[in-house]
C-alpha cells in the first residue's frame, strides 16, 4: 500500500508560467488536503477536497490558485502565472474519512516549487 | 497571535539527553498531531492525541485539554532524532484543516 505520492518532487518555473502539482492519495482515501510551507514560515492549510468536490478552500489565495480532485486520477493544485512569492514546499495529505478525531493524516513528500 | 505556539524554536541537545518540546493552542480542537519533518523531506505524523498520553518507542506525547497544552518528549535522544517537530491541531467537527505551529528545530549532537 503505497503512501501519499506527490510529483514532481522538485519543480522550477519561470515567472509567468503555470505550475501543476499532483497528489495521489493513499489507496482507499477519498479526502485530500493541500498545505503550503513558505520559506522560514510554518505550514498553512490551503484547500480540502473530496472526489469531484471542493469542501473548504478558505486557505487558498483568491487569484491564480485552483485545485481539483477528479473522479479518476490524482488531485491537482494549479498555480497560474507564478511569481517569486509562490516559491515554497507544497504538501498534500489524505485521509479515509472527513477526519473525525480518530482518523490519522498521511502526508506526501512534498513538491518544492522554485520560481526563477 | 498564532493559534498554535511552540517552544523552544530551536533546541540543541547532547546524545542521550531527555528532550521536551511544548505546544500551546488557543482554539478548540478535536485532535492534536505531532509531526516530524527531516530537512528536505516529507512529513510524518508521529502521534495523534485527543486526550491523555501516548508512547511509541522513545517518544512520549501528552495533552492537557483543559490547559490547551501538549508536550512531546524524547528519551535517550539520538542524532537521528534531529529534525523539525511540528504541532498541528484539528478544529472541532472539521477535517484535517490543521492549524500548525512554526516548528521546533532539534539538533542532537553525538
Amino acid at each position: 500500500n503505497a503512501g501519499v505520492m506527490q510529483n514532481p518532487r522538485h519543480l522550477v518555473r519561470r515567472r509567468g508560467q503555470e505550475a501543476r502539482l499532483r497528489c495521489s492519495p493513499m489507496k482507499g482515501h477519498s479526502h485530500v488536503y493541500w498545505y503550503r510551507q513558505l520559506p522560514e514560515e510554518g505550514l498553512k492549510f490551503m484547500v480540502y477536497l473530496q472526489k469531484e468536490n471542493i469542501i473548504d478552500e478558505s486557505g487558498m489565495p483568491k487569484e491564480r490558485f485552483s485545485a481539483e480532485f477528479p473522479k479518476e486520477g490524482p488531485s491537482i493544485l494549479r498555480i497560474q502565472q507564478v511569481v517569486r512569492g509562490d516559491s515554497a514546499a507544497y504538501f498534500c495529505a489524505s485521509s479515509r474519512t472527513k477526519g473525525q478525531s480518530y482518523t490519522e493524516a498521511f502526508f506526501g513528500q512534498g513538491t518544492r516549487l522554485t520560481v526563477v | 497571535k498564532n493559534e498554535v505556539e511552540q517552544s523552544p524554536q530551536n533546541l540543541t541537545a547532547q546524545e542521550g539527553e531527555f528532550i521536551t518540546i511544548n505546544c500551546s493552542y488557543s482554539v478548540g480542537i478535536s485532535a492534536l498531531h505531532w509531526l516530524q519533518q527531516h530537512p528536505g523531506g516529507g512529513i510524518v505524523s508521529l502521534f495523534m492525541l485527543s486526550s491523555g498520553k501516548k508512547k511509541h518507542g522513545r517518544l512520549i506525547a501528552t495533552i492537557n485539554i483543559q490547559e490547551k497544552h501538549s508536550s512531546l518528549h524524547i528519551t535517550a535522544s539520538h542524532p537521528r532524532d534531529s529534525a523539525v517537530y511540528i504541532c498541528a491541531v484539528r478544529p472541532p467537527g472539521g477535517g484535517n484543516q490543521f492549524y500548525f505551529g512554526t516548528g521546533t528545530s532539534l539538533t542532537v549532537i553525538p
